[in-house]
């Protein structure tokens, strides 16, 4: 099953900050996240390999919680090139190697 | 140039039709995947492979082949067009688990 992730949408303006939650009725063994703009495909944001783990990448930083089965994205100070639709993408399985994506979370930074 | 490439970039195809969708990548990566996006349902998993010769399905596979005779190759195969597999479709490679996964700039299909 999808991953679910929450909000579905949110619009922020430039410096406000942001939680995109991923969750999942299954065991976590890994989360992915990526973003996508507009008309291109998605690029790697960062993978959290184990519970609780964080991991930051500028602005943007994750938590997994692995008992709780979910993980968080954090947009902190956000930039208008902050928009685009984030996924989380999980790996099924013990060493499973298939990343299943949720349904994406559309965020907007307005100036 | 090395990466990850698909082509065509855009098909328009009849009902009943067979259309092939490639997918090329030259890192050598030993996993492959073909997912699907639709609005409201994120990336869909089609079809997977380990290395060549080995490939699974995912959590969307009817309608759609896939074959893997060469590592770097990973083509995807519509037998019979339906409306319901317009979308876009993008390929992926991974050099193992728990890797990231890089994207091709995908296809867009179209199914008259």
């Amino acid at each position: 099953q999808q991953p679910v992730q929450s909000p579905q949408a949110v619009i922020l303006r430039e410096g406000e900050d942001a939680v995109i939650n991923c969750s999942s009725s299954k065991a976590l063994y890994s989360v992915h996240w990526y973003r996508q703009k507009h008309g291109e495909a998605p690029v790697f944001l960062m993978i959290l390999l184990k519970g609780g783990e964080q991991k930051g990448h500028d602005k943007i930083s994750a938590s997994f919680n692995e008992k709780k089965q979910q993980s968080s994205l954090y947009l902190t100070a956000s930039q208008l090139s902050y928009s685009g639709t984030y996924f989380c993408g999980t790996e099924m399985g013990t060493g499973g190697f298939k990343t299943i994506f949720g349904a994406g979370t559309r965020l907007f930074v307005k100036a | 140039d090395a990466g990850i490439t698909q082509s065509p970039r855009y098909k328009i195809t009849e009902t009943g039709r067979q259309v092939t969708l490639m997918c090329h990548q030259t890192w050598s990566h030993s996993y492959m995947f073909w997912y699907r996006q639709d609005l409201g349902h994120g990336l869909r998993l089609i079809y997977y492979s380990a290395a060549a010769d080995i490939t699974d399905k995912g959590e969307v596979p009817d309608g759609y082949v896939v074959s893997r005779s060469k590592t770097e190759n990973f083509p995807l195969t519509l037998e019979s067009a339906t409306r319901s597999q317009t979308s876009v479709y993008f390929c992926a490679s991974s050099v193992g688990v728990n890797s990231p996964l890089h994207f091709g700039n995908g296809t867009r299909l179209t199914v008259t």
